[in-house]
């Protein structure tokens, strides 16, 4: 049973810097795409970027282009999101999910950013 | 704007059929398979109801079924049960990565 286990809740600053993970567990990680997805509050989901573990091939989706950062390593089954500096804007649910073999998500990360 | 279109909301009676669309594109849902619908209630995270375009996953009842014709893609809940009301969002991969469509808000009356 493929299981993704994230990072617990996080309250910044900001202009913080944050990266939050996402564990994985029972099937192949490296061969299989696994991304991040957003929700704003009472908003609906953004798929944010995308990463190969295997090769590290990373895709973002254009509105986050230059704002996060993906990353994976493979010898942990982790992959995590990162953010340079924060904003208020960035406040938001974020989701691990692999989208394919019938689709699997993390619990969620909730980011609270505020002065 | 997302690239795949959802109507914001539908509605239906108890043991009614009602059906979600999702229009997308050659790019996406026109050409690729990998279609899938999430169901999303209050404060929970979205729970996945159909893969693969009509692929269902153990555990979810098969009242809910999926299917595509060109670039649109639906899902059918049919006898629809108070439970089902919740917001639903459609995922197609577009060759590159993968895109939502802007959810659709389920009130079963």
């Amino acid at each position: 049973e493929v299981q993704l286990v994230q990072s617990g809740a996080e309250v910044k600053k900001p202009g913080e810097s944050l990266v939050i993970s996402c564990q994985a567990s029972g099937y192949r990680f490296s061969s299989n795409w696994i991304g991040w997805v957003r929700q704003m509050p009472g908003k609906g989901l953004e798929w944010m970027g995308i990463i190969f573990p295997f090769d590290s091939d990373t895709r973002y989706s254009p509105s986050f282009q230059g704002q996060i950062t993906i990353s994976a390593d493979k010898s942990i089954s982790t992959v995590y999101l990162q953010w340079n500096s924060l904003k208020a804007s960035d406040i938001a649910m974020y989701y691990c999910v692999v989208p394919t073999g019938g689709a699997s998500w993390g619990q969620g990360t909730l980011v609270t950013v505020s002065s | 704007q997302s690239a795949l279109t959802q109507p914001a909301s539908v509605s239906g009676s108890p043991g009614q059929s009602i059906t979600i669309s999702c229009t997308g594109a050659n790019s996406n849902l026109g050409n690729h398979n990998l279609v899938s619908w999430y169901q999303q209630h209050p404060g929970k995270a979205p729970k996945v109801m159909i893969y693969d375009v009509s692929e269902r996953p153990s555990g979810v009842s098969n009242r809910f079924s999926g299917s595509k014709s060109g670039n649109t893609a639906s899902l059918t809940i049919s006898g629809l049960q108070a439970e089902d009301e919740a917001d639903y969002y459609c995922c197609s991969y577009t060759g590159r990565d993968w895109v939502f469509g802007g959810g659709t808000k389920l009130t079963v009356l």
